[in-house]
């Protein structure tokens, strides 16, 4: 069964970085697009970013843009998501998912709360 | 326009049959997939490419389009079918993602 573990999350000051990890296992990770999602608290899911199977096409939400960052490690088998500029209004839990136009499978979450 | 849109909430006795609709401009060109999520988990693929069903998902729960709807149905609802249910599509690009606000189904 395909596994994802993400890793990275805490509490961090706004105005400061973080970076997400999303390690995967069980599939052949270099032959799929991957996404991030986050879900603020008692809120919908929002998509952040995907990234093509093979790293060269990266893909932002508008409002996103310039301050996330998606990227990927083939040979590790580890998916990334730097944040940087950190908002209060960033604070959730993101989610990492393999797939191309949809997300079959989903990691269990890391949780960022950003606050002073 | 790439919004999708649902009803904020659906409640139903067990046994009957729940109605989720996503409405968007963009439907009649992209395919819908739906997720449910239950509380403190992660969300789950329920159906994909508007009526597909991944393995393992029962069969009472089926996806529809129509025009610039689409419609989950849960047939026979049962208790452990009381979830969030979200709608997903590609933005009119076919590139980005968009997101339905969510459907809380209560099974009463």
């Amino acid at each position: 069964q395909v596994q994802l573990v993400e890793s990275g999350g805490g509490v961090v000051l706004p105005g400061r970085s973080l970076r997400l990890s999303c390690a995967a296992s069980r599939f052949t990770f270099s032959n799929f697009g991957m996404h991030w999602v986050r879900q603020a608290p008692g809120k919908g899911l929002e998509w952040v970013a995907g990234i093509s199977h093979d790293g060269n096409k990266t893909y932002y939400r508008d409002s996103l843009k310039g301050r996330f960052s998606i990227s990927r490690d083939n040979s590790k088998n580890t998916l990334f998501l730097q944040m940087s500029a950190l908002r209060t209004e960033d604070t959730a839990v993101y989610y990492c998912g393999v797939g191309g136009d949809y997300l079959a499978y989903w990691g269990q979450g890391a949780r960022v709360t950003v606050s002073s | 326009s790439s919004e999708l849109t649902q009803p904020p909430s659906v409640s139903v006795s067990p046994g009957q049959t729940a109605r989720i609709t996503c409405s968007g401009d963009v439907l009649p060109k992209r395919y819908a997939y739906w997720y449910q999520q239950k509380p403190g988990q992660a969300p789950v693929l329920v159906i994909y490419k508007d009526n597909e069903r991944p393995p393992g998902i029962p069969e009472r729960i089926s996806g529809s389009s129509s025009g610039t709807t689409v419609t989950l149905t849960i047939s026979g609802v049962q208790a452990e079918d009381e979830a969030d249910y979200y709608c997903q599509s590609a933005g009119d690009s076919g590139v980005y993602w968009v997101f339905g606000g969510g459907t809380k189904l209560t099974v009463l």
